[in-house]
């Protein structure tokens, strides 16, 4: 069974940083891409950033590009999210999110439980 | 950046009735690379439907999905009271790899 495990979530001030770990079991951890999905209390869905199988290719939404970095440790089964220069604008839910290839053109297929980030003063 | 237009905001049915949702597109996306997912307050979003209409695993077969280039549809076919929920649909054919803003499924 694939099982994702969010943790790091905590409350921060705007300008600061924050690295969440979603720790990964029940599947070949280094054969998918891994995304990050947000999702502002009582709002939609937004893809924040995705990451190959090897790691090699990295993808990020605007929003986040040159704050975020995702990275992964496929001999750990673990993904991050390094946040800095957080914005209240980045306060959500974040789930880490099992895609279905390693990479290019991956669906989400399996989901993590989400960690709350939330920034303010 | 495509941009995915949900509709309606909100639907309002009974048990037993065909649902309809659309998921519009602002360009074309490639080769059918779009997902719809389920969500129910205070939990995960799970997986319905990807390649526009391949169901995925222990998906009830009252939902399907159709649809190319920028027009796409999730069908229930008969609504269930488990049916009510927030759908979205993603396209991933492009980054970035966005979702639509959610079409809420109520029961009445």
């Amino acid at each position: 069974e694939v099982q994702l495990l969010e943790s790091g979530g905590d409350l921060v001030q705007p300008g600061g940083s924050l690295r969440l770990s979603c720790a990964a079991s029940g599947f070949s951890f280094g054969g998918y891409a891994i995304n990050w999905v947000r999702q502002a209390p009582g709002k939609g869905l937004q893809w924040v950033s995705s990451i190959s199988g090897s790691g090699a290719t990295t993808y990020y939404a605007d929003s986040v590009r040159g704050r975020f970095t995702i990275s992964r440790d496929n001999s750990r089964n673990t993904l991050y999210l390094q946040m800095n220069s957080l914005r209240a604008e980045d306060t959500a839910f974040y789930y880490c999110a099992k895609g279905s290839r390693g990479y290019s053109n991956f669906y989400i297929d399996s989901w993590g439980q989400g960690t709350l980030v939330t920034v303010s003063s | 950046e495509i941009v995915l237009t949900q509709s309606p905001g909100t639907l309002s049915m009974s048990p037993g009735e065909a649902v309809t949702l659309s998921c519009g597109a602002s360009q074309s996306v490639a080769s059918g690379f779009l997902a719809w997912y389920q969500q129910k307050p205070g939990q995960a979003p799970r997986l319905l439907i990807y390649g526009a209409s391949s169901r995925a695993t222990g998906i009830p077969d009252r939902f399907s999905g159709s649809g190319s280039g920028t027009d796409f549809t999730l069908t229930i076919s008969t609504l269930e009271p488990e049916d009510s929920a927030v759908y979205y649909c993603q396209q991933y054919g492009s980054s970035p790899f966005t979702f639509g803003g959610g079409t809420k499924v109520e029961i009445k």
